[in-house]
């Protein structure tokens, strides 16, 4: 089966940095998604990453070891709008039909 | 430019009822796809739509769910009956373009069901 590993909750200060981990065991892999989730909201997409190596976006940066078979989420300069669940979901190889295997999230709780 | 919506936001019904979920992808957006979350677990695949075509139910839980799109445009997903085990979060996402290796997927803010 699929298994994608993420820790279930985390708590950093505003201002401060917070790395995101994510562990993968998939029967495929063609890419690996971060998404963000606020409470009662839709997912919205933050990175994308299918080669070894950081992706860095303004305040987010993701990173990806294929051979590890794990990722981060990393965000700097923390705000209290980014208490979110952070989704990390992986696409499986295949007939292309863009079906995303998610872990459970991780909650984050931005602290003053 | 609106985003994927769909209705309704909260749906509360008994066991053995009939539920209809709506989604409206982004205009434009030949893929559709409807993901689930039941609570305490992880989003799941439930299937994809191309246009009107279904490209991978593979993810449907049994028949008891039907989802369609006609016309290629808005998509239903019917549960009928509903059980307990279907209560949850159903997501809508849509998404630009063919097959590809990246893209976003755009999700909608998703249809709570509660089966009692």
């Amino acid at each position: 089966g699929q298994n994608i590993d993420q820790p279930t909750e985390m708590t950093a200060t505003e201002g401060a940095i917070v790395q995101i981990n994510c562990t993968y065991q998939t029967s495929g892999f063609n890419g690996l998604f971060w998404y963000q989730q606020h409470a009662g909201e839709a997912p919205t997409f933050l990175s994308y990453n299918v080669l070894d190596g950081l992706e860095e976006k303004g305040r987010f940066s993701s990173f990806l070891s294929r051979s590890k078979g794990y990722s981060y989420l990393l965000l700097k300069e923390l705000q209290m709008k980014d208490s979110a669940s952070y989704l990390c979901a992986v696409r499986l190889s295949g007939a292309g039909s863009y079906q995303l295997t998610f872990g459970k999230g991780t909650k984050l709780s931005v602290i003053p | 430019e609106a985003g994927v919506t769909q209705f309704p936001s909260h749906s509360v019904i008994e066991k053995g009822q009939t539920v209809t979920l709506r989604c409206d992808p982004i205009s434009g957006h030949d893929n559709l796809y409807w993901y689930r979350r039941v609570m305490g677990k992880e989003i799941k695949f439930l299937l994809h739509f191309v246009k009107e075509s279904k490209q991978d139910e593979s993810g449907m839980p049994n028949n008891r769910f039907l989802a369609e799109r006609t016309g290629g445009t808005y998509s239903t997903l019917k549960v009928q009956p509903a059980e307990l085990e279907d209560s949850g979060v159903y997501f809508c996402a849509s998404r630009a373009g063919g097959f590809g290796l990246g893209g976003e997927l755009f999700f909608g803010e998703g249809s709570r069901l509660t089966v009692l």
